[in-house]
């Protein structure tokens, strides 16, 4: 069975500085795919960055990069320089190859970016 | 192009009652998905489509719900004798194929409220 934790409920991050979301996972498939998402108030669940499992390098999408590191099955995404615009809820998620097809969500990280 | 798509945006209806929540998918994306999203947690599988038929259902909770998708675009939610429980937001999300590299897209949910 599949597993996401997300440890960290919520973050305080300053305008501009960068900030680390934890995320690990759980799965026994060896093909599998990572993604974040971020959810605004308004409750618009929007991609941000995916990470396959055979990717060697850490994937960057502008201001975000996912660290993934493999052996510790963490897939953590940096944000750098924090804007307002940032606060949102972060989702991470897994989807395999095989097995169940849909995405398996974390609880989320409700992140707060001050001025 | 125009993005996923579902109707209503709010539902409010008393227990009991019989309720269609509509999804309409990225013209082209042959796999659809149905989330569930309670109050501050993450989207739970409901259950997806590949084309027409429904390839994973596991995630629905009961018989009360069903959804349908007849010609592989369009898919409809449908809950029966509605329950104060069922009380979330609905997602739809759709992606161009079910392999696991694929961003799935959301729409912009369907609040069902209970009463």
């Amino acid at each position: 069975a599949q597993k996401i934790t997300q440890t960290q409920p919520g973050m305080f991050v300053q305008e501009k500085e960068a900030v680390t979301l934890d995320c690990t996972y759980d799965t026994s498939d060896q093909s599998y795919g990572l993604f974040w998402y971020k959810q605004p108030s308004s409750g618009e669940m929007i991609f941000l960055i995916y990470q396959g499992s055979y990717d060697e390098q850490n994937a960057t999408e502008g201001r975000y990069s996912l660290n993934f590191q493999k052996a510790r099955k963490s897939a953590n995404l940096v944000i750098s320089a924090s804007q307002l615009g940032d606060s949102a809820m972060y989702f991470c998620a897994m989807r395999e190859d095989t097995g169940r097809r849909a995405l398996t969500f974390g609880s989320g990280t409700r992140l707060q970016v001050q001025p | 192009g125009a993005g996923v798509s579902q109707t209503p945006s709010n539902k409010v209806t008393e227990k009991g009652k019989y309720v269609e929540l509509r999804c309409d998918p990225i013209s082209g994306h042959t796999a659809l998905y149905w989330y569930r999203q309670s109050l501050g947690q993450g989207p739970e599988f409901l259950i997806y489509f590949q084309g027409t038929g429904a390839a994973d259902d596991s995630g629905l909770p009961n018989d009360r719900f069903f959804a349908v998708r007849p010609e592989g675009s369009v898919s409809t939610l449908k809950i029966q004798r509605t329950e104060r429980g069922d009380s979330a937001v609905y997602l739809c999300a759709s992606s161009l194929t079910i392999r696991y590299h694929y961003e799935q897209y959301f729409g912009p949910g369907t609040r069902l409220t209970v009463t």
